[in-house]
């Protein structure tokens, strides 16, 4: 089956600098590539997805590129701020949606004042 | 519009006992996938129902079981509770089942712990 993995698994930023996560899938077949924000007591929250028909998509400080030959994707915050501190996951699916995801193991991400 | 609601949010129960979750997607949503949280095992998939079936099953016991009701409500029951099955149970909703391009919206979670 489809294995993500994530790297780092802890972040630590200054406000105002960028922040980059990595993850690598191993199913070429995966076609969905979503990331989740998730803060202490809530569920995952998705801030950002992108298809792999599709090599880059931004959303105003957030982006993600995709590589499919290299099977990997990238989430990059820009300028930074306290409130992005959060574990944020990326994940994958094949189904094209999010139906069925596997999951990376998650980043921690710190933004210091 | 309301979100996704997952009732309880605490849970404490027994080793030997079952446990049964709910959740209520957003209106309208008739695609219900169940996740598993936990510090060693991170999130992992558990099934995905709609209209009514269960259309796939991750890599779980035949303890975790669901199901899925006509309104699209959905339960998940664990039977003969072990003290690993101590977890968030993490419900998602999607808008359709059968098209590509959706997007899962998650709950928050009913947290169980196996004493």
């Amino acid at each position: 089956g489809e294995n993500v993995e994530q790297h780092p698994s802890t972040l630590s930023v200054q406000e105002g600098d960028s922040a980059v996560i990595k993850c690598t899938y191993s199913d070429s077949a995966s076609n969905y590539f979503p990331w989740y924000k998730q803060e202490l007591g809530k569920g995952p929250q998705l801030i950002i997805d992108i298809r792999s028909n599709v090599g880059e998509k931004k959303d105003q400080r957030i982006a993600v590129t995709l590589n499919k030959t290299a099977k990997h994707f990238s989430l990059h915050i820009t300028e930074t701020q306290p409130e992005d501190s959060a574990v944020y996951f990326c994940a994958a699916s094949i189904s094209g949606s999010a139906r069925q995801l596997t999951f990376g193991s998650g980043t921690q991400l710190t933004v210091l004042p | 519009k309301a979100g996704v609601t997952q009732t309880p949010r605490y849970l404490i129960k027994t080793r030997g006992q079952q446990v049964t979750l709910s959740c209520s997607p957003i209106s309208g949503h008739r695609s219900v996938s169940w996740y598993q949280q936990t510090p060693g095992q991170g999130l992992q998939f558990l099934f995905e129902y709609f209209s009514e079936t269960q259309r796939n099953k991750g890599n779980f016991p035949g303890r975790f079981s669901g199901r899925q009701f006509s309104n699209s409500r959905s339960e998940m029951n664990v039977s003969t509770l072990e003290l690993g099955d101590s977890a968030l149970y993490l419900c998602a909703s999607s808008p359709r089942g059968t098209d590509t391009n959706t997007e899962a919206f998650f709950g928050q979670g009913t947290r169980l712990t196996v004493v």
